[in-house]
């Protein structure tokens, strides 16, 4: 049964910093992987998608690499703002269109 | 891409009692998912709908308790029968835009559900 873990559960930083979030996953076999943000009430929006083949992709300021052989990836904002400040979900597929999501890590971005 | 729109986004309901949760999607999809996500935990799927045939739950999921329909390709309802505190979560419609293909999944505002 695949299972996805997020570390940190939760961060705090200053405007400006460049973060890091972390993903881990324990089935390899996996199609995709994908990073999602969750504001209150507006439910999830889908920021990366990363086919198993690739090793990273890139949008704007934030970019998620893959390492499937070790189960891992990881989602770099460069540059953080308020705006920034949400819930992070990373979710693998695997199997016939099922997403594992992870817990998720709470960022808040402080002005 | 999809755009889904989810009724109610909230509501607040008495133990014992049922609720509908609609989803409408803005194109023809194929796969429809209901997803649960209770506090302070990852969303968990329940089923997968799709049209024309009876939705697949789940471990831990069952149709008495969660009954969908799925008339057609742009829409689907999820019901949350005689409920219990322990129902109090956000249930989120998704889709798979490309009918099939591993492609993003988009999902719907969710709606919030409290169980008194």
């Amino acid at each position: 049964k695949q299972e996805v873990t997020q570390i940190p559960a939760a961060l705090s930083v200053p405007e400006g910093e460049n973060l890091v979030l972390n993903c881990s996953f324990t089935d390899s076999a996996i199609y995709n992987l994908q990073w999602f943000r969750q504001d209150p009430g507006k439910g999830l929006t889908s920021l990366l998608l990363i086919q198993s083949s690739q090793r990273e992709q890139t949008s704007g300021r934030l970019n998620a690499s893959l390492d499937k052989s070790s189960g891992r990836s990881t989602l770099y904002i460069a540059a953080s703002q308020p705006g920034d400040s949400a819930t992070y979900l990373c979710a693998v597929l695997s199997g016939y269109s099922t997403l594992t999501f992870g817990k998720g890590t709470m960022l808040l971005v402080s002005p | 891409s999809a755009v889904i729109s989810q009724k109610p986004s909230r509501d607040i309901c008495q133990r014992g009692t049922s609720l509908t949760i609609q989803c409408q999607v803005d194109s023809q999809v194929t796969m429809m998912f209901w997803y649960r996500q209770q506090p302070g935990q990852s969303l968990t799927l329940i089923a997968t709908a799709n049209q024309g045939s009876e939705a697949t739950y789940e471990s831990g999921f069952v149709i008495d308790k969660f009954p969908i329909s799925r008339p057609n390709l742009t829409f689907s309802t999820l019901t949350v029968s005689n409920m219990s505190p322990e129902d109090s979560s956000i249930y989120l419609c998704s889709v798979e835009a490309s009918g099939g293909v591993r492609d993003i999944q988009y999902f719907g505002a969710g709606t919030r559900l409290s169980v008194l």
